[in-house]
């Protein structure tokens, strides 16, 4: 069956420090991966995806970047945090392809201050 | 306009009450449809996909209205383990890059 990993599952960082956040994936081969964020309060926002290695959309500008160095592996980054990045973030993945479904990991709780 | 539209409750019922929740979404191009459901502090997990009419699965029957472009989600016997944030979702035509997320229904089933 199909595990989701993402550590760290919390974090607490300073404004202006860098952020690295990874999400691995066993069980499939050629999934798509997807980085979402979930503020307080407020719906998940997809961040970025990407269909295979080396390929990475980006949905929404922001001081945030991400790389999928392997299959299975989706990283999340930052230079400078903001106070504005604090949130929940989500990795999912689904089926390569046109399959819909996607399934989440546990996610990261990042607190900025 | 917002994509997928919920209300966002709180829905407060007994345990054994039958609840419903609507959600409407603004493409008309989008082709299947999802419920998860989201427990405080965790990852969203998906309880039902709804590519046609609608689907049944034990006690939760989703529904699926193309012309009014609405979704609906009946929990039927609630129990107390149903207490979560139901998300609805639609998926566009041709792939899963664009999945559309409401910002939630919040359910507390009440012993």
């Amino acid at each position: 069956s199909q595990t989701i990993h993402q550590w760290p599952a919390t974090l607490v960082q300073p404004v202006g420090s860098p952020l690295s956040l990874e999400c691995t994936v066993e069980g499939t081969s050629n999934p798509n991966l997807y980085w979402y964020r979930q503020a307080a309060g407020r719906g998940l926002q997809l961040l970025f995806y990407s269909v295979g290695i080396g390929q990475i959309s980006s949905e929404v500008p922001q001081n945030l970047s991400a790389s999928r160095p392997q299959d299975r592996q989706f990283i999340l980054s930052s230079k400078k945090l903001l106070l504005s990045d604090s949130g929940f973030y989500l990795c999912a993945w689904s089926v390569g392809g046109n399959a819909d479904t996607q399934y989440f990991g546990p996610g990261t709780r990042l607190t900025v201050l | 306009r917002k994509e997928v539209e919920q209300d966002p409750g709180p829905f407060n019922v007994p345990e054994g009450a039958t609840v419903a929740f609507n959600c409407t979404y603004s493409n008309s191009a989008s082709q299947s449809f999802f419920w998860y459901r989201q427990d405080c502090r965790k990852e969203p997990k998906l309880l039902m996909s709804v590519y046609s009419s609608g689907n049944e699965d034990g006690r939760f029957t989703a529904q699926l209205n193309r012309a009014s472009q609405y979704i609906s989600l009946l929990i039927r016997d609630s129990k107390l383990s149903d207490s979560a944030t139901y998300l609805c979702v639609a998926a566009p035509q041709g792939g899963s890059e664009k999945l559309v997320f409401g910002k939630g229904t919040k359910l507390t089933v009440n012993p």
